[in-house]
C-alpha cells in the first residue's frame, strides 16, 4: 500500500524568508508526485508534479520541489515567502502502476509579515 | 485551463433528505472524475472513481447505495448522497482527471446535514 507523510501540521516562516514543507512517501515502484495547495473552503490547486526526469521540479507561483530517491522525499520549497502563500499544503504520491495518488494530512504553512 | 465546478457550494438539508451534488469539467473532458470527502483539519479521503459511461469504483468502507455515483456525460458527474445523516456533513471534492497524472479539483461543495 502507498502511503504519504507530512510531518509538519503546521509551519511558520516570516515574509521573505525561505520556506520548506517537508514529504516522504512509500510506494511500490516508480513514484509520482504531487503538491497541491487549498485556500479555506476551497477545492485544491494543483503546484507541481514529478513523474520523471529532472528531480528538481519547478512549479506555479515560484514554488519547487526536489525529489530524493534514496530518502523517499519530495519537499516543497520557496526561496522568499509571501503572505499570501498562507494555505493548507498537500503532498500526493502514487506509483506501482496506480495513477490515484494517495494524498498527505496536509501542513498548515504560516507566513507572518 | 482545466476548470472544475460544482454545484452547490453550500447546501444544508434536513436528516433523512437526499442531496445531489454536480461536477461538471468546463473546459476540458473528463474521463474519469473522482470524489473525495474531506474531514475538517485532515486529509482528501478518496470515495469512488468515477468513469464516463460505466459504474463507480468505491472505496473500501464507502457505501455505494449511500453515495450514488453518475458519470452519465465526459464533463458531468454527480454524486447523491441518500438518506443524508448529520454524520455525512463534510465538505466533498471532485476532480478530473485530464489523463497526465494530473487531477483538477472543483472548488468543494460543504454538506450540513441537520
Amino acid at each position: 500500500a502507498q502511503s504519504v507523510a507530512q510531518p509538519e501540521d503546521q509551519v511558520n516562516v516570516a515574509e521573505g524568508n525561505p520556506l520548506t514543507v517537508k514529504c516522504t512517501y512509500s510506494v511500490s515502484g516508480n513514484p509520482y508526485l504531487f503538491w497541491y495547495v487549498q485556500y479555506p473552503n476551497r477545492g485544491l490547486q494543483f503546484l507541481l508534479k514529478y513523474i520523471t526526469g529532472d528531480n528538481l521540479v519547478k512549479g506555479s507561483y515560484g514554488f519547487e520541489a526536489e525529489f530524493n530517491k534514496s530518502q523517499t522525499s519530495f519537499h516543497l520549497k520557496k526561496p522568499s515567502a509571501l503572505v499570501s502563500d498562507s494555505a493548507l499544503y498537500f503532498c500526493a504520491a502514487g506509483g506501482g502502476g496506480s495513477y490515484i495518488p494517495t494524498f498527505g494530512r496536509g501542513t498548515s504553512l504560516i507566513v507572518h509579515p | 485551463g482545466a476548470v472544475v465546478s460544482q454545484h452547490p457550494s453550500w447546501v444544508i438539508c434536513k436528516s433523512g433528505t437526499s442531496v445531489k451534488i454536480e461536477c461538471r469539467s468546463l473546459d476540458f473532458q473528463a474521463t474519469t472524475m473522482f470524489w473525495y470527502r474531506q474531514f475538517p483539519k485532515q486529509s482528501l479521503m478518496l470515495m469512488a472513481t468515477s468513469n464516463e459511461g460505466s459504474k463507480a469504483t468505491y472505496e473500501q468502507g464507502v457505501e455505494k447505495d449511500k453515495f450514488l455515483i453518475n458519470h452519465a456525460s465526459l464533463t458531468l458527474s454527480t454524486l447523491t448522497v441518500t438518506s443524508a445523516h448529520p454524520e455525512d456533513s463534510s465538505f466533498y471534492i471532485c476532480s478530473g482527471d485530464l489523463g497526465n497524472y494530473e487531477q483538477y479539483f472543483g472548488p468543494g461543495t460543504r454538506l450540513t446535514v441537520t
